[in-house]
Formats: C-alpha cells, structure tokens, sequence
C-alpha cells in the first residue's frame, strides 16, 4: 500500500459526460501528479500541482482539468468524454524532489 | 527531450536472473526509477538511482547505470513467479518543484516453471 488513495476505482460512462476523479496523497506529501495510462498512449504524464499551485504540464487536453485543495486532495476533472478517453488514470504524490508513489487507479470507460 | 526506451518482452525460468533494458536520452542529472505493474494493479516503486552512479543494489535488484550509453538495467536474481508483471523504467530531471516522470513502454517479464 503506497498511501496514495484514488476513488473512484471503475467509472462507466457515457460520450459527451463529465466526471471527476479524486486523489488524496501520503501524509505529508505536497506534490500531486496525475498520469494517464492507456494501450496507444502508454504511461503519460498529464499535470502536476505542488502545495495548490500547479507547477508543470503534460499532455493534458483543454477538456480536461485538475486543481489541489488546501486540504491537498486533487481532483482531475475530465469533460465532453469522448471514446479515446477510455484509460487508467493514475494519481501519484510526494515530497519535494523526491520519488513519487502512485494510486491503484482510476479506470474510466467511456462507452 | 525526454525519451525513453524498453524492449517489450523477456520470458525466464524459474530461478534464472532476469535483466530488463533500458535507455534514455537525456543528458542532465536525472533521477531514473523502476516501477513494477501488476495486472491490475497501480505502479510499485521498486528502486531508483540517480545519474552520478554506476550500480545500485537493494536485496535481489541490482541497477546498473551505463552514462556514457545512457544505458540502464534491472536485473533480478533467483527470479519468482511473483514477478511476472509489467516493468517501467522512468527518468526525471533534478531540481525545482516541477519533476514530472517520463516512462518507457514497459517490459512484461514472463516467468516460467
């Protein structure tokens, strides 16, 4: 168990929906990043947020979107799904500099 | 840029040592990390080492760092069934708040009785 929690962990839904994935990290942690993993795609990095500021991006597409509560749970909010949005979405933290552990993942389904 | 590359596929047997390839092209100081994936299952951080070193051992994992080939290896010894799984080397650069991971493809090792 890494300590990073990551709910939900199936999500099914529907072309043109809005979900929201949640991740709260380690105790302590104040990095947050999120990584999407699909079979085309691999393991790609999408943003990061450090203490509630964001502080790089990846791939991240305009419908997507993500932010970092004073608390320093995340979410990745993801809208107008579209098929190829289908994926594991993994939520990763740490301390500064240092390695990141990940979630167990979020897998969403868009059907 | 970042780029890293992994071979897609190794199979051993039981009790063999496996080694796992990787390289990378970029040439600052670079943390380079190995994660193990089960089916299933989110990312396991296995080891990791930083670009100023040669090897790096921890029980039955030996990382080998070739800087000049930006070459990286992950060897197992006395290989598990357990450890069939998915392996993803991964760099980051050093410094600043902003570290982001750039993962290889990934290499299922595939162990056999």
């Amino acid at each position: 168990d890494s300590g990073v929690t990551q709910t939900p962990k199936h999500l099914i839904t529907a072309t043109g929906q809005r979900v929201t994935l949640r991740c709260s990290p380690r105790s302590g942690d104040l990095s947050v990043y999120w990584y999407q993993q699909s079979l085309d795609q691999g393991l790609q990095f999408l943003i990061q947020y450090y203490n509630g500021e964001e502080r790089a991006k990846g791939n991240i597409l305009e419908r997507f979107s993500a932010q970092q509560f004073p608390d320093l749970h995340s979410e990745l909010n993801l809208s107008s799904l579209e098929l190829g949005d289908s994926a594991l979405y993994f939520c990763a933290s740490s301390e500064l500099g240092s390695e990141q552990f990940f979630g167990p993942g979020t897998r969403l389904t868009v059907l | 840029g970042e780029d890293v590359e992994q071979s897609l596929f190794l199979s051993v047997r039981e009790g063999d040592s496996s080694v796992i390839n990787c390289t990378y092209t970029d040439s600052s100081s670079t943390y380079l990390y190995w994660y193990k994936q089960e089916p299933g299952a989110g990312l396991q951080l296995l080891t990791y080492i930083f670009s100023n070193m040669d090897m790096k051992q921890d029980q039955r994992l030996t990382v080998l760092l070739n800087k000049k080939d930006k070459h990286l290896s992950l060897r197992i010894a006395d290989t598990q069934t357990g450890d069939s799984a998915i392996y993803f080397c991964a760099e980051s650069k050093v410094g600043g708040t902003a570290s982001k991971l750039t993962f290889g493809t990934g290499t299922r090792l595939q162990v056999t009785l």
